[in-house]
């Protein structure tokens, strides 16, 4: 069983749409979670950054953390083309500094149609 | 100010010879991890280099090594290519709780 488990697979969503992604991780040692978005052929890029069971929102975007199930989601709402792109959940043990590595889901890869 | 660069940007290299990638971290960051990503999947940590030693290490041989300088830049080097080393290889430099990824090194081993 992989520590960091992602879902759904390939999502393909009309302009407009609210789009759920989610993670599910085995390891109590984790304890930052964190959301990337990753384009075709560029590093992953920061989007949300979390420690707490619970939601925080930014903008178009919501993620929630439940610890005692072990669940981390991402909610895009008033999905943009522009959104298309890899999404991949992240975590860390520890104070979640930067000296602390990142155990990454394996992404999902979300197409939004105009 | 520019963020982490790493070079190349693609490379192609045959089985079983040796490769080196680069990476320049963001100012100001001092501590360099290196990631690989195959296709499809997300990045697996590979190691940590801070004050130019390796800190931590994720599960790879040994065939992967890595340097730091003394400027904060670092080099990742893999010997005796295999097929399944073909990935795009992130560098993330970091300080504190700021964490920047490079745009990576695509690497394929034909």
């Amino acid at each position: 069983q992989k520590e960091v488990e992602q879902d759904p697979g390939p999502l393909s969503v009309p302009e407009g749409a609210i789009v759920s992604l989610n993670c599910t991780y085995s390891n109590s040692a984790f304890q930052y979670f964190m959301w990337y978005r990753q384009y075709s052929r560029k590093g992953p890029e920061l989007l949300m950054y979390t420690y707490s069971s619970g939601n925080k929102e930014d903008g178009r975007f919501t993620a929630q953390v439940d610890k005692s199930s072990k669940y981390i989601s991402l909610f895009i709402r008033d999905s943009q083309p522009s959104d298309s792109a890899t999404y991949l959940c992240a975590m860390s043990a520890g104070s979640g500094g930067s000296n602390y590595k990142l155990t990454f889901g394996k992404g999902t890869l979300l197409t939004v149609n105009p | 100010d520019a963020g982490v660069t790493q070079s190349p940007t693609h490379l192609i290299k045959t089985r079983g010879q040796q490769v080196t990638l680069r990476c320049s971290p963001k100012s100001g960051h001092d501590t360099v991890s290196w990631y690989q990503q195959a296709l499809g999947q997300g990045p697996q940590f590979i190691f940590q280099y801070y004050e130019e030693e390796e800190r931590q290490r994720g599960n790879f041989p040994d065939r992967f090594s890595g340097h730091q300088f003394p400027n904060y830049s670092s080099e990742l080097n893999v010997n005796a290519l295999l097929l399944g080393d073909s990935a795009l290889y992130l560098c993330a430099s970091s300080y504190g709780q700021g964490r920047s990824f490079g745009p990576g090194t695509r690497l394929t081993v034909t």
